[in-house]
């Protein structure tokens, strides 16, 4: 399986909402609801943030949010904070117990 | 709380094979999937594979089958992960990763270098 697809790089200002893409296919994101979101900090272990495409783990709070729509799931940060910046990676189970993870989105906070 | 704790960073040699682990803390082991998911240095994460804490079975990703092997021991709570014919294209960090509705918690790595 090829990767899913999400933009390289966002950006916005302290306050504002961005929303990352993440793009695969009727295999993938299009054929399951087991879509997550984890957050890594420079030389960190990634976080979770979102499982089950909208769904928060204990602990993160809702100014990230999931959705999907047909192949392409969103994760959306809304009151950007300086310590949202961080690389996003987006995740979606593609069927035959096989994992495939986004290339990832570098989020700068202006 | 739940913690994940991993051995040490490795140095490896081209064609060698590589052992470490990861230490599961705060919740009952054996009723958890654990996950391997690795990073090479700027790329994106990659699912190696995983085992039930409960009957030991495995999941590889096609990419490892055969180079791989995940194991545990119940009793340590420890889970292993062994990568065989190791090349350069290996030289990662290797996370593992409870299963819980996406992976939670992450351990904090171990850092796998393969040079000559």
């Amino acid at each position: 399986q090829s990767a899913l697809t999400q933009p390289r790089s966002v950006s916005g200002s302290p306050g504002q909402s961005v929303t990352i893409s993440c793009s695969g296919t009727s295999s993938d994101v299009g054929a399951y609801s087991y879509v997550s979101w984890y957050q890594q900090h420079p030389d960190k272990a990634p976080k979770l943030i979102i499982y089950d495409v909208n769904k928060w783990p204990s602990g993160v709070p809702d100014r990230f949010s999931g959705s999907k729509s047909g192949n392409t799931a969103s994760l959306t940060i809304s009151g950007l904070q300086a310590d949202d910046e961080a690389d996003y990676f987006c995740c979606s189970y593609a069927g035959s117990y096989t994992v495939i993870f986004g290339g990832g989105t570098k989020l700068t906070v202006l | 709380q739940v913690q994940l704790v991993q051995s040490g960073a490795e140095v490896k040699k081209p064609g060698a094979s590589v052992k470490f682990s990861c230490k599961a803390s705060g919740y009952t082991f054996i009723t958890f999937v654990m996950h391997w998911v690795r990073q090479a240095p700027g790329q994106r994460l990659e699912w190696v594979g995983c085992i039930s804490g409960g009957n030991g079975d495995t999941k590889y990703s096609q990419k490892f089958q055969g180079r791989v092997t995940i194991t545990r021991d119940t009793c340590a709570c420890t889970v292993y992960m062994a990568l065989s014919s190791l090349t350069s294209d290996d030289t990662a960090v290797y996370y593992c990763a409870r299963g819980q509705g996406g992976f939670d918690p992450w351990g904090q790595g171990t850092l796998v270098t393969v040079s000559s």
